[in-house]
């Protein structure tokens, strides 16, 4: 069974630039979730989707951030326009339910760097 | 509210070492679920394993093991024998009940480094 997959892997680009971000969740799992980490800090939570539905987006930093999931299967996140502090890695999970104990399964992340 | 606390930013061992990464939490809830994730290389996150609050028996998966003490609110990993392989960023996490929150809440990850 494949495993969560993001796209692209790197993407460098400048501020100001636009960016989009793929994430295929495990085929089934209604629920995917955009995660967060700047160097050495902690992954924080970005939105949560339930099938096409935004569950939580508390954690979106703010409006130059969008995230859909149309036909609740992939999700894509837009960085427009992007700034320099909007570095860092962009994680993807999924997990089959939204239950606190549930496991969320997360996939390679996006490595985006912004000059 | 929430938080974990993975003091140790980097630990560096040799291989065929023992090392053990800590993880301290903080939460309000009686029932919550702990969770370890390893971070190689290649990036993704990879499930070590799971445990919830009213289970405070140790749990042993081959080299690794945990231990898990609400006393000390802590939820330590513990490698032996330690291999090249085992080098990673490993991070703790922790959701809370309904009423809380589900979405889980990381430590900064402790970057393990084992040399041949």
């Amino acid at each position: 069974e494949a495993g969560v997959t993001q796209f692209p892997s790197h993407s460098v680009i400048e501020k100001g630039q636009t960016v989009t971000l793929r994430c295929d969740p495990i085929s089934g799992h209604d629920n995917l979730y955009w995660y967060r980490r700047v160097m050495g800090k902690e992954i924080k939570f970005l939105l949560h989707f339930v099938k096409e539905s935004k569950q939580d987006e508390s954690g979106m930093p703010n409006n130059r951030f969008l995230a859909e999931r149309t036909g609740g299967t992939y999700s894509t996140l837009k960085v427009q326009p992007a700034e320099l502090e909007d570095s860092g890695v962009y994680f993807c999970a999924s997990s089959q339910d939204m239950y606190f104990q549930e496991t969320q399964y997360f996939g390679p992340g996006t490595r985006l760097l912004v000059l | 509210a929430q938080k974990v606390t993975q003091a140790q930013t980097e630990i560096s061992v040799v291989e065929k070492e023992d090392v053990t990464l800590d993880c301290v939490y903080e939460t309000r809830d009686t029932t919550y679920y702990l969770f370890w994730y390893k971070q190689p290389p290649s990036g993704e996150l990879v499930f070590l394993i799971r445990r919830n609050s009213f289970d405070e028996q140790n749990e042993i998966s081959g080299r690794y093991s945990w231990n898990f003490q609400k006393s000390t609110s802590s939820f330590n990993f513990t490698i032996t024998a330690s291999q090249v392989v085992d080098s990673a960023v490993y991070f703790c996490a922790l959701s809370e009940a309904p009423g809380g929150s589900y979405i889980p809440t990381f430590g900064r990850g402790t970057s393990l480094i084992v040399h041949p």
